[in-house]
């Protein structure tokens, strides 16, 4: 039971290039949500789906698109990368329970 | 917007109890208090949540006042590992998102 696993952990890429952040879970949870965090900040919602099929957006949503095809996968996508855009993400997941959310460990963008 | 209101830092001795307050002035009956800490760079945990009851588990206790307006996240027994930011979030059970705020960053000291 590995719980909520990101990949890449680090990367780092060109302004305008694009790439695809993923997020897997094990745990049959329903919900998922993708979050940026940057220096010194809190957590800001990007987008989250409540169910296999559909998304819907958070806070924070310019500049990304997430897809959700399969129940235990949640991708961010960035189609055109922007140094603002430099940030650590974490995704997480839940069953909406009284449990909380499960956070994956992140993954830290440079955009240059 | 997040909807609570917390002190920026704290500092606490280790081996004393961690007392972590927590405003939410505009809270609804049917929201529930959440917490949540980010040790350095890691994902947040989460430790532990409440509607209106006094709260237990082995990470922490919560104390909610009985007008509801604020809690506070109670460590017993401090240590090194417990510095992080500390998250005191409100939202509906059956809510499908959160919003996190700033936070409290609570330093642990030797």
């Amino acid at each position: 039971n590995a719980g909520v696993t990101q990949t890449p952990k680090f990367r780092v890429l060109k302004t305008g290039q694009s790439m695809t952040l993923l997020c897997a879970q094990d745990m049959n949870h329903e919900y998922m949500y993708w979050y940026r965090q940057d220096p010194g900040m809190g957590l800001r919602l990007i987008h989250y789906s409540v169910g296999e099929g559909t998304t819907a957006k958070g806070e924070v949503p310019d500049g990304y698109n997430v897809s959700r095809l399969k129940k235990q996968n949640f991708l961010l996508g960035l189609e055109s990368a922007a140094p603002s855009q430099t940030s650590v993400y974490f995704c997480a997941s839940s069953l909406l329970d009284r449990y909380g959310y499960t956070f994956g460990s992140g993954t830290r963008l440079t955009v240059v | 917007d997040a909807k609570t209101t917390q002190p920026p830092s704290m500092d606490c001795a280790e081996g004393r109890a961690a007392n972590l307050p927590c405003n939410h002035s505009t809270i609804s009956g049917n929201e529930y208090v959440y917490w949540y800490r980010q040790i350095h760079s890691q994902g947040p945990q989460y430790i532990i949540h409440g509607l209106k009851n006094n709260e237990t588990n082995e990470m922490a206790s919560l104390i909610i006042t009985e007008d509801r307006k604020s809690s506070t996240l109670i460590l017993p027994h401090a240590t090194l590992r417990d510095t992080a930011v500390y998250y005191c979030i409100v939202r509906v059970q059956e809510d499908d998102k959160i919003i996190f705020g700033k936070g409290t960053r609570l330093h642990i000291l030797p």
